[in-house]
Protein backbone atom coordinates (compact mmCIF):
# COMPACT_ATOMS: atom_id res chain seq x y z
CA UNK A 1 0.00 0.00 0.00
CA UNK A 2 1.95 3.52 -1.59
CA UNK A 3 -0.45 5.28 1.01
CA UNK A 4 -2.03 7.11 -1.97
CA UNK A 5 -5.62 6.57 -2.25
CA UNK A 6 -7.78 7.00 -4.84
CA UNK A 7 -11.49 6.97 -6.11
CA UNK A 8 -13.42 5.90 -7.60
CA UNK A 9 -11.94 2.76 -8.94
CA UNK A 10 -14.41 2.98 -11.44
CA UNK A 11 -16.17 5.22 -13.52
CA UNK A 12 -18.09 4.28 -17.03
CA UNK A 13 -20.54 7.44 -18.57
CA UNK A 14 -21.13 8.33 -21.62
CA UNK A 15 -19.83 10.84 -24.23
CA UNK A 16 -20.14 14.38 -23.90
CA UNK A 17 -20.42 13.54 -20.23
CA UNK A 18 -18.35 15.09 -17.12
CA UNK A 19 -16.48 13.17 -14.39
CA UNK A 20 -13.82 14.06 -11.42
CA UNK A 21 -11.77 12.08 -10.32
CA UNK A 22 -10.17 12.50 -6.46
CA UNK A 23 -6.70 12.00 -5.09
CA UNK A 24 -5.68 11.63 -1.98
CA UNK A 25 -1.40 12.15 -1.31
CA UNK A 26 0.53 10.23 0.94
CA UNK A 27 0.68 11.65 4.50
CA UNK A 28 3.57 14.41 4.23
CA UNK A 29 3.30 14.87 0.86
CA UNK A 30 2.83 18.26 -0.73
CA UNK A 31 2.78 17.23 -4.27
CA UNK A 32 0.56 15.29 -6.81
CA UNK A 33 0.74 14.63 -9.96
CA UNK A 34 -1.61 13.10 -12.58
CA UNK A 35 -1.17 10.57 -14.98
CA UNK A 36 -2.70 8.88 -18.16
CA UNK A 37 -2.52 5.10 -19.30
CA UNK A 38 -4.21 4.11 -22.39
CA UNK A 39 -4.19 0.70 -23.15
CA UNK A 40 -0.74 -0.76 -24.34
CA UNK A 41 0.61 2.70 -23.88
CA UNK A 42 3.20 4.27 -20.96
CA UNK A 43 2.63 6.78 -18.33
CA UNK A 44 1.43 10.31 -19.93
CA UNK A 45 2.36 12.83 -17.62
CA UNK A 46 -0.96 15.46 -17.20
CA UNK A 47 -0.49 17.85 -14.35
CA UNK A 48 1.52 18.32 -11.06
CA UNK A 49 0.22 20.83 -8.14
CA UNK A 50 2.34 21.38 -5.40
CA UNK A 51 0.89 22.98 -1.80
CA UNK A 52 -2.12 23.86 -3.96
CA UNK A 53 -0.61 25.63 -6.78
CA UNK A 54 0.13 24.63 -10.29
CA UNK A 55 3.61 23.14 -10.70
CA UNK A 56 4.25 21.85 -14.27
CA UNK A 57 1.65 20.89 -17.14
CA UNK A 58 2.37 18.26 -19.43
CA UNK A 59 -0.02 16.73 -22.10
CA UNK A 60 -3.38 17.50 -20.62
CA UNK A 61 -6.41 18.31 -23.04
CA UNK A 62 -8.11 21.81 -21.99
CA UNK A 63 -11.08 19.85 -21.41
CA UNK A 64 -9.37 18.33 -18.40
CA UNK A 65 -8.91 20.50 -15.14
CA UNK A 66 -7.41 19.71 -12.10
CA UNK A 67 -6.77 21.62 -8.45
CA UNK A 68 -5.60 21.02 -5.33
CA UNK A 69 -7.14 21.81 -2.21
CA UNK A 70 -5.80 22.85 1.13
CA UNK A 71 -5.82 19.73 2.75
CA UNK A 72 -3.65 18.43 -0.70
CA UNK A 73 -6.33 15.87 -1.66
CA UNK A 74 -6.69 16.65 -5.63
CA UNK A 75 -9.37 16.21 -8.10
CA UNK A 76 -8.84 15.80 -11.51
CA UNK A 77 -11.81 17.02 -13.73
CA UNK A 78 -12.98 15.66 -17.29
CA UNK A 79 -15.72 17.25 -19.55
CA UNK A 80 -16.93 17.20 -22.88
CA UNK A 81 -15.77 13.37 -22.50
CA UNK A 82 -14.48 11.58 -26.02
CA UNK A 83 -14.42 7.73 -26.40
CA UNK A 84 -10.45 8.56 -26.63
CA UNK A 85 -10.57 9.24 -23.04
CA UNK A 86 -10.97 5.73 -21.92
CA UNK A 87 -8.09 5.04 -19.92
CA UNK A 88 -6.44 4.14 -16.26
CA UNK A 89 -5.89 7.56 -14.81
CA UNK A 90 -2.93 7.80 -11.60
CA UNK A 91 -2.61 9.79 -9.02
CA UNK A 92 0.99 10.16 -7.77
CA UNK A 93 2.39 12.05 -4.47
CA UNK A 94 5.83 13.05 -3.55
CA UNK A 95 7.80 15.36 -0.70
CA UNK A 96 7.64 18.39 -2.62
CA UNK A 97 8.17 17.66 -6.07
CA UNK A 98 11.00 19.46 -6.58
CA UNK A 99 14.09 17.31 -5.19
CA UNK A 100 16.69 15.00 -7.46
CA UNK A 101 16.47 11.65 -6.35
CA UNK A 102 12.58 12.17 -5.21
CA UNK A 103 10.25 9.63 -5.64
CA UNK A 104 6.58 9.45 -6.51
CA UNK A 105 4.54 7.39 -4.90
CA UNK A 106 1.51 6.12 -7.39
CA UNK A 107 -2.28 5.39 -6.26
CA UNK A 108 -4.17 2.26 -7.19
CA UNK A 109 -5.90 4.50 -10.56
CA UNK A 110 -9.43 4.75 -11.47
CA UNK A 111 -10.37 2.95 -14.31
CA UNK A 112 -12.38 5.46 -16.84
CA UNK A 113 -14.71 3.63 -19.81
CA UNK A 114 -16.08 6.07 -21.83
CA UNK A 115 -18.87 4.52 -23.70
CA UNK B 1 8.66 12.07 -29.94
CA UNK B 2 9.30 8.89 -27.28
CA UNK B 3 12.00 10.27 -25.08
CA UNK B 4 12.32 7.10 -23.09
CA UNK B 5 11.75 3.61 -25.44
CA UNK B 6 11.31 0.21 -24.21
CA UNK B 7 11.15 -1.49 -26.98
CA UNK B 8 10.76 -5.37 -25.61
CA UNK B 9 7.16 -5.23 -25.04
CA UNK B 10 7.40 -8.80 -23.32
CA UNK B 11 9.90 -10.51 -21.99
CA UNK B 12 9.79 -14.38 -20.89
CA UNK B 13 12.44 -16.04 -18.62
CA UNK B 14 12.85 -19.25 -16.35
CA UNK B 15 13.02 -18.96 -12.96
CA UNK B 16 15.86 -18.89 -10.97
CA UNK B 17 17.40 -17.57 -13.98
CA UNK B 18 18.54 -13.89 -14.46
CA UNK B 19 15.93 -11.35 -16.06
CA UNK B 20 17.59 -8.00 -18.20
CA UNK B 21 15.06 -5.27 -18.54
CA UNK B 22 16.52 -2.61 -21.30
CA UNK B 23 15.42 1.23 -21.55
CA UNK B 24 16.68 3.81 -24.02
CA UNK B 25 16.56 7.58 -23.82
CA UNK B 26 17.40 10.66 -25.55
CA UNK B 27 17.49 13.75 -23.98
CA UNK B 28 20.45 14.40 -22.13
CA UNK B 29 19.11 16.51 -19.13
CA UNK B 30 17.86 13.18 -17.62
CA UNK B 31 19.73 13.13 -14.62
CA UNK B 32 17.95 10.21 -12.35
CA UNK B 33 16.25 7.00 -13.45
CA UNK B 34 13.53 4.87 -11.95
CA UNK B 35 12.13 1.79 -12.04
CA UNK B 36 8.55 0.87 -11.64
CA UNK B 37 6.72 -2.64 -11.41
CA UNK B 38 3.28 -2.81 -11.89
CA UNK B 39 0.77 -5.57 -11.34
CA UNK B 40 -2.54 -5.56 -12.91
CA UNK B 41 -5.12 -3.53 -11.45
CA UNK B 42 -2.91 -2.01 -9.00
CA UNK B 43 -0.61 0.99 -9.55
CA UNK B 44 2.90 1.26 -10.06
CA UNK B 45 5.49 0.39 -7.24
CA UNK B 46 8.61 2.21 -7.04
CA UNK B 47 11.30 -0.48 -7.39
CA UNK B 48 14.83 0.86 -7.63
CA UNK B 49 16.93 4.23 -9.29
CA UNK B 50 19.90 5.46 -10.26
CA UNK B 51 21.38 8.90 -10.32
CA UNK B 52 23.02 10.16 -13.46
CA UNK B 53 26.80 10.47 -11.57
CA UNK B 54 26.51 6.56 -11.07
CA UNK B 55 26.75 3.63 -13.35
CA UNK B 56 25.10 1.01 -10.86
CA UNK B 57 22.49 1.14 -7.81
CA UNK B 58 21.92 -2.38 -6.21
CA UNK B 59 19.20 -3.82 -4.22
CA UNK B 60 18.72 -7.27 -3.23
CA UNK B 61 17.90 -9.08 -6.32
CA UNK B 62 17.69 -6.11 -8.35
CA UNK B 63 20.29 -3.70 -10.47
CA UNK B 64 20.61 -1.10 -11.94
CA UNK B 65 22.88 -0.39 -14.67
CA UNK B 66 23.57 3.16 -16.44
CA UNK B 67 25.70 3.76 -19.68
CA UNK B 68 25.22 7.24 -20.07
CA UNK B 69 27.24 7.29 -23.25
CA UNK B 70 25.49 5.15 -25.03
CA UNK B 71 22.12 6.95 -23.16
CA UNK B 72 21.05 3.87 -21.98
CA UNK B 73 19.58 1.75 -18.64
CA UNK B 74 19.12 -1.63 -17.68
CA UNK B 75 17.30 -3.33 -14.88
CA UNK B 76 18.67 -6.82 -13.98
CA UNK B 77 16.99 -9.31 -11.68
CA UNK B 78 18.89 -12.53 -10.23
CA UNK B 79 17.21 -14.98 -9.88
CA UNK B 80 14.27 -14.39 -11.39
CA UNK B 81 11.24 -15.74 -9.24
CA UNK B 82 7.72 -16.32 -10.86
CA UNK B 83 6.52 -13.33 -8.32
CA UNK B 84 8.43 -11.17 -10.09
CA UNK B 85 6.25 -11.54 -13.57
CA UNK B 86 4.70 -7.98 -14.10
CA UNK B 87 4.96 -4.72 -16.17
CA UNK B 88 7.95 -2.75 -15.46
CA UNK B 89 8.35 0.65 -16.65
CA UNK B 90 11.69 2.85 -16.88
CA UNK B 91 11.36 6.27 -15.91
CA UNK B 92 13.41 9.05 -16.36
CA UNK B 93 13.67 12.41 -14.37
CA UNK B 94 14.50 16.36 -15.09
CA UNK B 95 14.23 19.42 -14.57
CA UNK B 96 10.70 20.73 -16.46
CA UNK B 97 10.18 24.52 -15.36
CA UNK B 98 11.06 26.76 -12.53
CA UNK B 99 11.53 24.23 -9.27
CA UNK B 100 9.47 21.28 -11.08
CA UNK B 101 10.96 18.18 -11.72
CA UNK B 102 8.90 15.91 -14.13
CA UNK B 103 8.70 11.93 -14.80
CA UNK B 104 8.87 10.68 -18.50
CA UNK B 105 8.00 6.83 -18.20
CA UNK B 106 8.50 3.95 -20.99
CA UNK B 107 5.77 1.72 -22.70
CA UNK B 108 6.81 -1.03 -20.26
CA UNK B 109 7.87 -4.79 -20.66
CA UNK B 110 5.58 -7.38 -19.63
CA UNK B 111 8.12 -9.86 -17.67
CA UNK B 112 7.15 -13.41 -17.02
CA UNK B 113 8.69 -15.69 -14.93
CA UNK B 114 8.04 -19.03 -15.83
CA UNK B 115 8.22 -21.89 -13.03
Amino acid sequence: DSGVTQTPKHLITATGQRVTLRCSPRSGDLSVYWYQQSLDQGLQFLIQYYNGEERAKGNILERFSAQQFPDLHSELNLSSLELGDSALYFCASSRDGGSIGETQYFGPGTRLLVL
Amino acid sequence: DQQVKQNSPSLSVQEGRISILNCDYTNSMFDYFLWYKKYPAEGPTFLISISSIKDKNEDGRFTVFLNKSAKHLSLHIVPSQPGDSAVYFCAASARSSGSARQLTFGSGTQLTVLP
